[in-house]
């Protein structure tokens, strides 16, 4: 019965490569959210997501790109990975209309060797 | 945009004291504050929430205070305890900008025993 669940817990890859964190929500909220929270805790929005449109954070590298095969569900895809991209990546949803809390998932470690 | 500051960045209090945390927003729009707290190595989790239409909302030993007009709002823990310890997150919201939340930069509250 878990409300977010993001798979991998843990993604160890190298610099160049291509992958995909998948985040699925049974609460059926309308708002899908990812973060990427670095080695000093901060939480940074990279995209907000509903039916009617997704919501980029401009500092966000084209390399990162949300896709939505139905509500429920929202991955999270990054290309020629870098350094820089290791952090803990958080899945978010939240029921638009109602403006409530958001509920996030468990996060993914990801480290880029 | 929204731009969320919270101070302190990081606060130790006694077991048995009180800890406030204090944020503040920028866009007066924004009408939703909620307070997550992220333990080591775990998800965000709302602890408490309020709303633009109340100044004061009091759950246990956890209360938030919001003061529309000098846009700031902060978190009260009294009685602090050792399970207290977290990092804390204070957050602003406006459904007219398609419900994204602004974080503040965290704070790292360390209740000593």
């Amino acid at each position: 019965d878990t409300a977010v669940s993001q798979t991998p817990k843990y993604l160890v890859t190298q610099m160049g490569n291509d992958k995909s964190i998948k985040c699925e929500q049974n609460l059926g909220h309308d708002t899908m959210y990812w973060y990427k929270q670095d080695s000093k805790k901060f939480l940074k929005i990279m995209f907000s997501y509903n039916n009617k449109e997704l919501i980029i954070n401009e500092t966000v590298p084209n390399r990162f790109s949300p896709k939505s095969p139905d509500k429920a569900h929202l991955n999270l895809h990054i290309n020629s990975l870098e350094l820089g991209d290791s952090a803990v990546y958080f899945c978010a949803s939240s029921q638009e209309m109602e403006l409530g809390e958001q509920y996030f998932g468990p996060g993914t470690r990801l480290t880029v060797t | 945009g929204e731009n969320v500051e919270q101070h302190p960045s990081t606060l130790s209090v006694q077991e048995g004291d009180s800890a406030v945390i204090k944020c503040t927003y920028s866009d007066s729009a924004s009408n939703y504050f909620p307070w997550y707290k992220q333990e080591l190595g775990k998800r965000p989790q709302l602890i408490i929430d309020i709303r633009s239409n109340v100044g004061e909302k009091k759950d246990q030993r956890i209360a938030v205070t919001l003061n529309k007009t000098a846009k700031h709002f902060s978190l009260h823990i009294t009685e602090t305890q050792p399970e207290d310890s977290a990092v804390y997150f204070c957050a602003a919201s406006n459904v007219r900008t398609g419900n994204q939340f602004y974080f503040g930069t965290g704070t790292s509250l360390t209740v000593i025993p």
